[in-house]
């Protein structure tokens, strides 16, 4: 079983749907919790660092279920430029990060 | 203000080559990193580091060897290149590990035939 698991998508929707994408991890040491976002032949930059309570960031918001060691991203409103591979990302304390293997957005006019 | 910076950007290597990666942030980062990406997966950790002089291995190190004798530099080794080695590789560096953002660099695009 791989550390960190995620939706395989793609995810194909139109402009204005709401899409969400799950993440599950298996290390319960694990620490710190985000979400990449990766467009094609791109580094990955930071989406958003996920918290216990919970954490929204304009058309974004990000779980955390600790006690089911789940993590969950949710898009409202989707736009054409949110068209990515979407990176669930899990670290432990001792700085080392394990990513899943990424699901790929399409919104479509 | 660069971030940082990864060279060369493309290299084709043919197989049993030796080369080096190379990786320099200039945001005094302590953590460094060194991924792989194989088309339509995640990120593979190959070496990481804690601050100069200290690195460790990731998930998938065979084949690679890393030094950083500095803040500001990582290089990855590769020696003996072989096909499966052919990715892209990508650094980046974080302020203090495990619960601050990782910057990464543009990549490195690699053959080896």
């Amino acid at each position: 079983r791989k550390e960190v698991e995620q939706d395989p998508g793609p995810f194909n929707v139109p402009e204005g749907a709401t899409v969400a994408f799950n993440c599950t991890y298996s290390n319960s040491a694990s620490q710190s919790f985000f979400w990449y976002r990766q467009d094609c032949r791109k580094e990955p930059k930071l989406l958003m660092s996920v918290y216990s309570s919970g954490n929204e960031d304009g058309r974004f918001t990000a779980q955390l279920n600790r006690a089911s060691q789940y993590i969950s991203l949710l898009i409202r409103d989707s736009k054409l430029s949110d068209s990515a591979t979407y990176l669930c990302v899990v670290n432990t304390n001792a700085g080392k990060s394990t990513f899943g293997d990424g699901t790929t957005l399409t919104v479509k006019p | 203000n660069a971030g940082v910076t990864q060279t060369p950007k493309f290299r084709i290597l043919k197989i049993g080559q030796s080369m080096t990666l190379q990786c320099t942030q200039d945001m005094n980062h302590n953590y460094m990193y060194w991924y792989r990406q194989d088309p339509g997966m995640g990120l593979k950790l190959i070496y990481y580091s804690v601050g100069a002089g200290i690195t460790d291995k990731g998930e998938v190190p065979n084949g690679y060897n890393v030094s950083r004798s500095t803040t500001e530099d990582f290089p990855l080794r590769l020696e003996l290149a072989a096909p499966s080695q052919t990715s892209v590789y990508f650094c980046a560096s974080s302020s203090a590990g495990a619960h601050y953002e990782q910057y990464f660099g543009p990549g490195t695009r690699l053959t080896v035939t």
